[in-house]
Order: structure tokens, then sequence, then C-alpha cells
């Protein structure tokens, strides 16, 4: 168990780029979930996917924010046309069954937009 | 947004001292989860508590989930250097998404 694992760790872009991160979740783990946190703030729920399908979004995921599970492994989470606004850390976590007690987050990776 | 009001904000601590953060709703939660976030770090799971009245501790830390369903406290006996970091509360009524507090940052008074 190798923990969940996020890359990169931080991404510096210019407004107007797209981003991509990576998410691996510990090994087995079916459900995975992105969080965005903002500075003094908590983490707030973005999507879940249960193996590779996308189960809920959340109304603070716009249009311009895509995330994918193709084979019920890695994830990935793509910006597009960044804003200052998207200016956090976005963590992963996992989990292997039901239960919000079981979930594992990763180290996030911070984005910042200038 | 938010649904959870986390308090106090922030707290300064001496080691040995006892300290107390609590957290409240206007929605009723299944399970509430207390975390702790260092610098640069994912939240980590300290203590979840499934049922209304339930008094749990993970060694020093002691929490309850509030008779309501709507609020939890968090207690920290005889703290430590190592105490310091951001604890959050979070709140689940539907078994994967999440609410979490603002957040508690625990700093040891110089």
């Amino acid at each position: 168990d190798t923990g969940v694992s996020q890359d990169p760790r931080h991404k510096i872009t210019k407004r107007g780029q797209n981003v991509t991160f990576r998410c691996d979740p510990i090994s087995e783990h079916n459900r995975l979930y992105w969080y965005r946190q903002t500075l003094g703030q908590g983490p707030e729920f973005l999507t879940y996917f249960q193996n590779e399908a996308q189960l809920e979004k959340s109304r603070l995921l716009s249009d311009r924010f895509s995330a994918e599970r193709p084979k019920g492994s890695f994830s990935t989470l793509e910006i597009q046309r960044t804003e200052q606004g998207d200016s956090a850390m976005y963590l992963c976590a996992s989990s292997l069954r039901q239960g919000v007690e079981k979930l594992f987050f990763g180290s996030g990776t911070q984005l910042s937009v200038l | 947004g938010q649904q959870l009001n986390q308090s106090p904000q922030s707290m300064f601590i001496q080691e040995g001292e006892d300290v107390s953060m609590n957290c409240t709703s206007s929605s009723i939660f299944n399970t509430w989860l207390w975390y702790k976030q260092e610098p640069g770090e994912g939240p980590v799971l300290l203590i979840a508590l499934y049922k209304a009245g339930e008094l749990t501790s993970n060694g020093r830390l002691t929490a309850q989930f509030g008779i309501t369903r709507k609020d939890s406290f968090l207690n920290i006996s005889a703290s430590i250097p190592s105490d310091v970091g951001i604890y959050f509360c979070a709140g689940d009524s539907n078994d994967y998404k999440l609410s979490f507090g603002a957040g508690t940052t625990v700093t040891v008074r110089a």
C-alpha cells in the first residue's frame, strides 16, 4: 500500500492555459474522489467515480473542468482555459468500499494561475 | 459552499494544555469525522463518529457526535508540539460526499 499518489505536486501556469493533473489511487480501491481546497478553507467536493463511472459532479465543476477514469484505475482532472480563481490545492482521495471513514487523501496538486 | 461552522478559527496552545474545538451544521449528518492537515499534505483521518451521542477516543483525542446530529466537538488533552496543524471537521449524509468546515489552526504559543 503506497498511498494515493498525485502528480505533479505543484503547477504554475498562465491564465488561459490548459492543465492536467493525475491521481493514482491505492491499488484495488474502486472509489475515487476529487476535492478542491482554497487557502483558509476546507476541501470542497468536486466529483466522484466508482470504477470508471463518474457518478456525481458538483456545481463547482464548471464546463472547463473534466475528469476521467478510463480503466477504473488512475484518474485525470483537466482544467481548460485556466482562470486565476482556479488557483487552489486539488486533492484526490480513494476508498475500497462504502464508508467515508475509509477515505484516504493524497498530498494534492497545488495549482497557481498567474 | 461550506455547510459547517467550525470554531475557533485559530488557537494557540501551550504544551500540556487541553484544547477544544467544535463544529455545527444546519444539516443533519449520519457520520462526523475529524481530520488533521499539515502543510503541503492532504487531510489525515483522526476520528470517525457514527451515532448520535457517541463519544470516541483515539489516544489523547476525544470526539463526540452531538445528539441533534448537527454538531460535534474534538478535545486534545495534554497537548504536545506535534499537535500543531489544521484540524477539520467533516460531515457525511450520503456516504460518499464529505462537507468540511473551514478548519481550526492550532499553533504553539511562543
